[in-house]
């Protein structure tokens, strides 16, 4: 069955600091999304990657999907606060109900 | 973006009694619907996919008479842990796949979650 590696598990950066989160697939993926998460609450759409190579960014966050389609970096320069949370990647793996299987998560902590 | 809620969004019961929680995409209607359980310090573990007007599609290792899912209508979906015990304690999260979406493109919307504690 197709897994997901998200890395690292957890992260604390110095505020303003660039830092950067892995999720790599042992298939390879038809979609990659990546959600953010606050304890407690649903989870916030970031960023969908669907072809090779694909790059997309908003505001401070970049995100990136390999050529072969197997591994994608989410990429925060300059972090803040609000940046604070847990990061999870998602994959589309090509069923017909379009379910998505999850990485573990990255939980960021941003110190002041 | 679409907006899912859900209902109630922390419930406390007694081990034994069955407890029912909504799924309603507010905006949008969503033919086919998610559940999720989450562990604490865990990622996400798809529980069943519910289409509207047919029986929900359970993941392996899911009880299907224990979580009965039900999506009667194109705008809500309801989850029912029946004879809920203390094990059954977590986070469940809903979300409904953007039904605009072109081909595999369609991010799925995530309601609040429901915060289930048996006791």
């Amino acid at each position: 069955s197709q897994e997901l590696e998200q890395s690292p598990q957890s992260l604390i950066v110095q505020e303003g600091k660039n830092l950067t989160i892995n999720c790599t697939s042992s298939k390879t993926l038809y979609g990659l999304y990546w959600y953010k998460q606050k304890y407690g609450e649903g989870l916030i759409f970031l960023m969908m990657l669907q072809k090779g190579g694909e790059e997309k960014s908003h505001e401070k966050i970049t995100a990136k999907l390999d050529e072969k389609k197997q591994q994608s970096s989410l990429h925060i320069t300059a972090s803040q606060p609000s940046h604070a949370g847990i990061y999870l990647c998602g994959a589309d793996r090509g069923g017909s109900n379009y379910q998505l299987i999850w990485g573990a998560g990255t939980k960021l902590i941003i110190k002041p | 973006g679409a907006v899912v809620s859900q209902h109630p969004s922390w419930v406390i019961c007694k081990s034994g009694t069955s407890v029912k929680i909504e799924c309603r995409s507010l905006d949008f209607q969503a033919t086919t619907m998610f559940w999720y359980r989450q562990f604490p310090k865990k990622s996400l573990m798809l529980m069943a996919t519910s289409n509207e007007g047919s029986k929900a599609t359970y993941e392996q290792g899911v009880e299907k008479d224990k979580f009965l899912i039900n999506h009667a209508s194109l705008t809500l979906s309801t989850l029912t842990v029946t004879s809920a015990h203390p094990e059954d304690s977590s986070f469940y999260i809903c979300s409904a796949r953007d039904p605009s979406a072109q081909g595999r493109t369609g991010e799925q919307y995530f309601g609040p979650g429901t915060r289930l504690t048996v006791t």
